[in-house]
């Protein structure tokens, strides 16, 4: 079991362009969820879907961000015209939600640097 | 939005002492996860609590199962490995989204 895979786990990009970041939840999970981390604000929610129907983006900044996820095999996180603020880990994580258990398993984050 | 307040935010203890970490929500929630960050940045998960305590090894944690406010997370005997950033995690449902105390970074010393 390979875990939650993340690509790339280093991003830079310049002021005003767009990133894409991919999450490969663990073979046979049904929910995947992102979060993001940064000094100031700690660790936030942005976005989760459960057998890749969207349930709750409440976290989500309203403009330029988007998420989805195409299939059961990956989820990606895009940021249109990119901002400094936006810099942060970004983390995805998934569950299985079968045994009782809700775990949620991490992966080891996008680095996204924006100039 | 519902908060979780998480103490000490940083804390250092000898090998072989124990401690206790604690985590207050403002509301009640359904589930507490407990994860330990490395020193590159991994979320590794120690415990997930829809109820009561679970132990492994070193690590016991305990979630308030009467009104579901409170968690903590006792560390026993520590080792120069226990050190990291700990950080606990609640859910106001059993597979919802994870809101993050503000973690606790702990050093082991020798």
């Amino acid at each position: 079991n390979a875990g939650v895979i993340q690509t790339p786990r280093h991003k830079v990009t310049g002021k005003g362009q767009e990133a894409t970041l991919w999450c490969e939840p663990i073979s046979g999970h049904s929910a995947v969820f992102w979060y993001r981390q940064t000094i100031v604000q700690g660790l936030e929610f942005l976005t989760y879907f459960r057998n890749q129907a969207p349930i709750d983006d409440s976290g989500m900044p309203k403009e330029r961000f988007s998420a989805q996820m195409p299939n059961q095999s990956h989820s990606t996180l895009k940021i249109q015209s990119t901002q400094p603020q936006d810099s942060a880990v970004y983390l995805c994580a998934s569950s299985s939600d079968w045994g009782g258990s809700y775990e949620q398993y991490f992966g080891p984050g996008t680095r996204l640097t924006v100039l | 939005g519902d908060q979780v307040e998480q103490s000490p935010s940083a804390l250092s203890l000898h090998e072989g002492t124990d401690s206790a970490l604690r985590c207050n929500f403002t509301t009640t929630m359904r589930s507490v996860q407990w994860f330990r960050q490395n020193s590159r940045g991994s979320l590794i998960s120690l415990f997930y609590l829809a109820s009561g305590t679970k132990e492994n090894g070193r690590l016991k944690s305990a979630f308030d199962s009467k009104e579901r406010r409170y968690s903590t997370l006792h560390i026993r005997d520590a080792q120069l490995e226990d050190s990291g950033t700990y950080f606990c995690a609640a859910g106001r449902g059993f597979a919802s989204a994870l809101t993050f105390g503000s973690g606790t970074k702990v050093i082991v010393l020798p």
